[in-house]
């Protein structure tokens, strides 16, 4: 099961940074953190990970505190295609060593005109 | 490059019914996901190969859906027979295996299932 907690609605204005949070309290030290968001009618995106410092790509940027148990997805300027539903993942490990993405509800994220 | 390609993209059927859906991950992924999306829910693991060997189907109700992945390439996920909680968009998704952590899955854009 998934080991995150996520805000399940946020509302943002169009040209405004959305920032949405996650709490990851049991994440062990080797496991990183993964975003993901699903437009309706698609499958999911990938958009960012972290382990420990922050990130930054050209979709996003992702801030892990240093206890690493939460982490926040900034979207810094938002648009109403960003509108959408992201999952925060922890990476979790089945016993033959694979690993899996367990997704949660995630937070449905609207972006306002 | 060409994405995960699914079909069909919907289907309809009976409950008891049998269905098939097929699944052609991106060129070079040794790792092939199926999941299910129950509406307002996200998407649940069903079963994980990689290559052509399963590594992962806790979640897969196997005494009605069944996968295969021959060659290490393509995918079928069957459902028989069909039931009407079975109703839900399956996903496929395929990523390259990197030692020590996950790699980015890319995911196609689903079948959508309606059992009648």
């Amino acid at each position: 099961d998934a080991k995150t907690t996520q805000p399940p609605s946020m509302d943002c204005a169009e040209g405004r940074a959305a920032n949405l949070p996650c709490n990851h309290s049991t994440i062990s030290g080797n496991e990183y953190v993964y975003w993901y968001r699903q437009i309706h009618s698609q499958g999911p995106q990938y958009i960012i990970h972290g382990l420990k410092n922050n990130e930054t790509n050209e979709m996003a940027s992702l801030i892990i505190t240093e206890d690493r148990k939460s982490s926040t997805l900034i979207l810094p300027h938002a648009t109403l295609r960003d509108t959408a539903v992201y999952y925060c993942i922890v990476r979790v490990a089945n016993p033959q060593g694979a690993q899996k993405l367990v997704f949660g509800q995630g937070t449905r994220l609207t972006i306002n005109p | 490059e060409a994405g995960v390609a699914q079909s069909p993209r919907y289907k309809i059927i009976e409950k008891r019914q049998s269905v098939a859906f097929w699944c052609n991950p991106i060129s070079g992924h040794a790792t092939l996901y199926w999941y299910q999306q129950i509406l307002g829910q996200g998407p649940k693991l069903l079963i994980q190969f990689q290559n052509n060997g399963v590594v992962d189907d806790s979640q897969l109700p196997k005494d009605r859906f069944s996968a295969e992945r021959l060659k290490g390439v393509d995918s079928t996920l069957k459902i028989q027979p069909a039931k009407l909680e079975d109703s839900a968009v399956y996903l496929c998704a395929s990523s390259l295996r990197r030692q020590g952590r996950v790699a980015e899955a890319f995911f196609g854009q689903g079948t959508r299932l309606t059992v009648v």
